[in-house]
């Protein structure tokens, strides 16, 4: 069975830093461009980043852009989000995803993790 | 920029429902639509603006082009109680619409 499970979520001071990871198994990540996508408490979802399925391009939104860093160990069956300087506006369920079409990217997501929650306060 | 009306709905089982979505400018036919129940991650219904994504029931179907499109279930069952979300993969950054809750009356 596909799937992708994520972890790493805590509760994080602001300016604080955290590392999340994404478990893949039943399916070859290298295949795959990889995406984070977040869904802060009550509302809608925001594409965070990618990365392509050799790890040679990735791309960020302007939210987390110089902030965040995306990563994969194809080896290791993993993907990354090294987040940095974290804010209020941070809080939210990180997902990652894979996209749909293997060997490109900028497509849609066909295949989801459950979430790990980030929560940063103080 | 993917801007969904409307933002909520109320309709009764067996009904006909549509959500539309624009887009700011023409991302060809390059739009997914995902359904979310609450507490679950979001899944994937229809992919390049019409097309059924596996698995999904036939009663939900997408069309548009261009800036223009709508989602349409068929006749509405009770466990398409959900929020619905567009998203455009023609242009960088990703985008999806603010959602539309499909609630049953």
């Amino acid at each position: 069975e596909m799937q992708l499970v994520e972890s790493g979520g805590l509760v994080v001071h602001p300016g604080g830093s955290l590392r999340l990871s994404c478990a893949v198994s039943g399916f070859t990540l290298n295949d795959y461009t990889m995406y984070w996508v977040r869904q802060a408490p009550g509302k809608g979802l925001e594409w965070v980043s990618l990365i392509n399925w050799d790890g040679d391009d990735t791309y960020y939104s302007d939210s987390v852009k110089a902030r965040f860093t995306i990563s994969r160990d194809n080896s290791k069956k993993s993907l990354y989000l090294e987040m940095n300087s974290l804010r209020t506006e941070d809080t939210a369920l990180y997902y990652c995803a894979r996209g749909a079409v293997p060997r490109t990217w900028g497509g849609y997501f066909d295949l989801w993790g459950p979430g790990t929650l980030v929560t940063v306060s103080s | 920029q993917m801007t969904q009306s409307p933002s909520t709905l109320s309709a009764s089982v067996g009904d006909r429902v549509t959500i539309t979505c624009r887009a700011s400018q023409s991302i060809t036919t390059s739009l997914a639509w995902y359904q979310q129940k609450p507490g679950k991650a979001p899944h994937v219904l229809i992919y390049k603006a019409s097309n059924l994504e596996g698995g999904v029931p036939s009663r939900f179907s997408g069309s548009g082009s261009g800036t223009e499109f709508t989602l349409t279930i068929s006749s509405l069952q009770p466990d398409d109680s959900a929020t619905f979300y567009c998203q455009q993969y023609d242009t960088y950054p990703w985008t999806f619409g603010q959602g539309t809750k499909v609630e049953i009356k």
